[in-house]
């Protein structure tokens, strides 16, 4: 079963724009990771976030995590056409399996 | 750098074939793990392993089996393929230790079962 689900499913900006995807989830969790698929390739980890954290950067990301709401956010900031890709969710709260959500496909426009 | 090897990018079998796909991993990680990704239903569990000789179900291991006899090399095994495992499938990999389990992941391979 799908714990995390990725909001908006698409999402198409200019370049230079910033690109905010969320992602929402059921159950407790130890920590929230992003990952991002170049299409037809495999996943590459971008962030992680624990449970007791509320926000971390890492470069132009930015991932936000609200457990009492049971959501995350991941903010891109001045996106540029090698950001195009989808960005997938997963939480980790079945030991050390991850549940992906089905992902946001964006694509940056020049 | 950490590495995950796929055996194949693309595969072509028929109907009832047995399949074999490898994947192998440098970095002397206790976890693997074998995925399908379909357009719509994301990432889904197939079989994971924990260590040596060690292989549990995940969501959907109906029509799978797996192998592992060392701990680089993790085996997905379509016993009698049919045309519904038309799929990507993806490998990956993680330490077990502390609360950080980011997964390495392989770069697919697109299996077409015709």
């Amino acid at each position: 079963s799908q714990q995390g689900e990725e909001d908006p499913q698409a999402l198409s900006i200019q370049e230079g724009e910033n690109a905010t995807m969320n992602c929402s989830y059921k159950t407790s969790i130890n920590n929230l990771q992003w990952y991002r698929q170049n299409s037809g390739r495999g996943l590459v980890h971008l962030i992680l976030i624990r449970s007791n954290e509320r926000e971390k950067h890492s470069g132009r990301l930015r991932v936000t995590l609200d457990t009492s709401k049971k959501s995350s956010s991941l903010l891109i900031t001045a996106s540029r056409a090698a950001d195009t890709a989808s960005y997938f969710c997963a939480t980790d709260s079945r030991a050390q399996k991850l549940v992906f959500g089905q992902g946001t496909r964006l694509t940056i426009n020049p | 750098d950490v590495k995950v090897t796929q055996s194949s990018r693309y595969l072509v079998k028929r109907t009832g074939e047995k399949v074999f796909l490898e994947c192998v991993q440098d970095m002397d990680h206790e976890n693997m793990f074998w995925y399908r990704q379909d357009p719509g239903l994301g990432l889904r569990l197939i079989y994971f392993s924990y260590d040596v000789k060690m292989k549990e179900k995940g969501d959907i291991p109906e029509g799978y089996s797996v192998s592992r006899e060392k701990k680089e090399r993790f085996s997905l095994i379509l016993e009698s393929a049919s045309t519904n495992q038309t799929s990507m499938y993806l490998c990956a990999s993680s330490l077990s230790t502390g609360g950080n389990n980011e997964q390495f992941f392989g770069p697919g391979t697109r299996l077409t079962v015709l």
